[in-house]
């Protein structure tokens, strides 16, 4: 199975910031990679799928990158509706999510 | 519109089999390139994919989970079922169903609001 990792776990960061989410696969998952935001109590919403396309309705503060074995989820300028937890999913062989990175207000 | 509604028992014994149910709207789980996948989030962790059906009843399992789990549609109320058996405390969590557009995407784009599962004796 193709594990997931993703780095930070826990990301401090105020409104206006930039940050930037990184994910990791075990092995080559091409761009088969999406990006989810939760908050709580309620489902994933996508935001992000292929690595790089954007969700339809989903602010354009909201880019994705990377291919292969390593992918980024960067927020250019954070809003206060962005602090919540966001999770990778690969979709290249079955399916798999990251252990989740937590944003909280700094 | 599209709408996923799961529903099923809130509360399990350990051993018995769970059956839930996504019941969806605004699309078709007969139509040429849509599925649907059930996700569950034990409380305070991480999701864990747990298996897809599509339209031509082509059906994927997680590989950990897959003797215990059967997921099946039933077209004419437009459903999609989960069964799993043995049920454990440790499979306590909130379960989603999700769309998915195969011609889109692989990744489920509307989600349930999910149904929290309880297994306890």
């Amino acid at each position: 199975d193709i594990q997931m990792t993703q780095s930070p776990s826990t990301l401090s960061a105020s409104v206006g910031d930039r940050v930037t989410i990184t994910c990791r696969a075990s092995q080559s998952i091409s761009n088969w990679l999406a990006w989810y935001q939760q908050k709580p109590g309620k489902a994933p919403k996508l935001l992000i799928y292929e690595a790089s396309n954007l969700e339809s309705g989903v602010p354009s503060r909201f880019s994705g990158s990377g291919s292969g074995t390593e992918f980024t989820l960067t927020i250019s300028s954070l809003q206060p509706d962005d602090f919540a937890t966001y999770y990778c999913q690969q979709c290249h062989s079955l399916y798999g999510f990251g252990p989740g990175t937590k944003l909280e207000i700094k | 519109q599209v709408t996923l509604r799961e529903s099923g028992p809130a509360l399990v014994k350990p051993t018995q089999t769970l059956t839930l149910t996504c019941t969806i709207s605004g699309f078709s789980v007969n139509t040429a390139g849509m599925c649907v996948s059930w996700i569950r989030q034990p409380p305070g962790k991480a999701l864990e994919w747990l298996a897809r059906i599509d339209w031509d009843d082509a059906k994927y399992y997680n590989t950990s989970l897959k003797t215990r789990l059967t997921i099946s549609k039933d077209t004419s109320k437009n459903q999609v079922v989960l069964t799993m058996t043995n049920m454990d405390p440790v499979d306590t969590a909130t379960y989603y169903c999700g769309r998915i557009r195969a011609m889109v995407t692989t990744a489920p784009d509307y989600w349930g609001q999910g149904t929290l599962v309880t297994v306890s004796s």
